[in-house]
């Protein structure tokens, strides 16, 4: 039973430039969510993709967006990077798409960006 | 705007010993779960705990639920140097979709 699988596990870009990082799901979910990290903080909410669309939004400006494929996979884009966009990028997976009805969020290794 | 507060920031302790983290907030949470992230790594879930006075149990570990759900605990009994690392909580507020994350406690366990 395959987890949360992301890709690139690591990667440095150049500021302005634009990133694209990719998750699988665990096997059997459909909802997937994305959170970044940056170092010596808890993850924050970035979005999350349900259908292949995006159904909530963090409070992170729109340079950052997403896409969910037919077979529930997800790519984040980070356009115009920032010295500050440097952090871990944790994908996260879930069946369903509840009200906090409690369905378990499993996380992924996660992407290591650094904007030089 | 929801937020996770948990104490203490940072712990370190000897082995054998117990203690205590505590994740509080001033909104109602409909779920709420622990995870444990150890550095270059992503979080690992431990428990995942939705009724209010829940009261969970991992081999040495205890996770409690609040009552009115705004808050929760984590004991750890005879703590081992394997339970180093930040622990996290992460509620999902009623009538959202997102869990939002505590700031996090950052333990170390000396041998």
């Amino acid at each position: 039973d395959a987890g949360v699988t992301q890709s690139p596990t690591h990667l440095i870009k150049t500021r302005g430039q634009q990133v694209t990082l990719r998750c699988s799901p665990k096997s059997g979910h459909d909802t997937v969510s994305w959170y970044q990290q940056a170092l010596g903080q808890g993850p924050q909410f970035i979005f999350q993709y349900y259908e292949e669309e995006e159904r909530q939004r963090g409070n992170f400006p729109d340079r950052f967006s997403g896409h969910q494929f037919p077979n529930y996979s997800s790519e984040l884009n980070v356009n115009a990077l920032l010295l500050g966009d440097s952090a871990l990028y944790l994908c996260a997976s879930s069946l369903g798409y509840r009200k906090g009805s409690g369905n378990t969020i499993y996380f992924g290794e996660g992407s290591w960006l650094t904007v030089v | 705007t929801q937020l996770l507060e948990q104490s203490p920031q940072f712990l370190s302790i000897q082995e054998g010993e117990n203690l205590t983290v505590y994740c509080n907030s001033s909104s109602v949470f409909s779920s709420l779960q622990w995870y444990r992230q150890e550095p270059g790594e992503g979080p690992v879930l431990l428990v995942t705990v939705v009724t209010g006075g829940e009261v969970k149990k991992l081999k040495r570990l205890t996770f409690q639920f609040g009552d009115a759900r705004k808050d929760s605990s984590l004991h750890i009994t005879a703590a081992q140097p394997g339970d180093t690392g930040l622990y996290l909580c992460a509620g999902a507020a009623s009538g959202t979709y997102k869990y939002i994350f505590g700031t996090g406690t950052r333990l170390k366990v000396l041998a």
